[in-house]
């Protein structure tokens, strides 16, 4: 069965760090570029952060640039989000995702698998 | 960046009917449009990609439209798993921005 499963939340001071990750089954992460997510509570989906599946290419929401490092290691089938100088606005659901893409007239992106998310509460 | 407007924010509708959401974009951005939906406690699903190609194993009572700056998610009889959350997102610019959601209610 294709699967993301994050891990890594908890509950964290305000400034503090935290290191999420995202565990891949079922299919080659190598093979795929992949973003974090977030839901914090009361809100909608914010995308966060995109690392192409050799890690050339990254991007950053504002709302985390310089805060925030995404990462992968692809012989572990693993994607990872490091946060650093956590506010209570980060407090939120964070999810992994994959990015496929189907050929058309040209090629159409879009997160095809997600895991069901980590928690993360920043707060003292 | 570009930005992405939904509405409405919230509807709420009867098992059986149709209804329609509009995702508006900032700037055009071609059909690089996907939806998602999205319910408490699960992970979000694609339904929509390229604006109105189906992903696979989704019903046909969810279609999509829409080219450049607008577009909709039309849900034909809706059923009551259909109530949840559906947002849009664009795949043209590398800041992958979704809507702000609508929340589909049973009425």
């Amino acid at each position: 069965e294709v699967q993301l499963v994050e891990s890594g939340g908890g509950l964290v001071q305000p400034g503090g760090p935290l290191r999420l990750s995202c565990a891949a089954s079922g299919f080659t992460l190598s093979a795929y570029d992949m973003h974090w997510v977030r839901q914090a509570p009361g809100k909608g989906l914010e995308w966060l952060s995109y690392i192409s599946s050799t890690s050339s290419t990254i991007y950053y929401a504002d709302s985390v640039k310089g805060r925030f490092t995404i990462s992968r290691d692809n012989a572990k089938n693993s994607l990872y989000l490091q946060m650093y100088s956590l506010r209570a606005e980060d407090t939120a659901v964070y999810y992994c995702a994959r990015w496929s893409a189907a050929m058309s007239n040209s090629y159409y992106y879009y997160m095809d698998v997600w895991g069901r998310g980590t928690t993360v509460t920043v707060s003292s | 960046d570009i930005q992405m407007t939904q509405s409405p924010s919230s509807l709420s509708a009867f098992v059986g009917d149709r209804v329609t959401i509009t995702c508006r974009a900032s700037q055009s951005i071609s059909n690089y449009l996907n939806w998602y939906q999205h319910k408490p406690g699960k992970a979000p699903k694609l339904l929509i990609y390229a604006a109105s190609s189906l992903q696979t194993g989704v019903p046909s009572r969810f279609s999509g439209s829409g080219s450049g700056t607008d577009f909709t998610l039309t849900i034909t009889t809706l059923q009551p798993e259909d109530f949840a959350t559906y947002y849009c997102q664009q795949s043209y610019s590398s800041l992958y921005t979704f809507g702000q959601g609508t929340k589909l209610e049973i009425k």
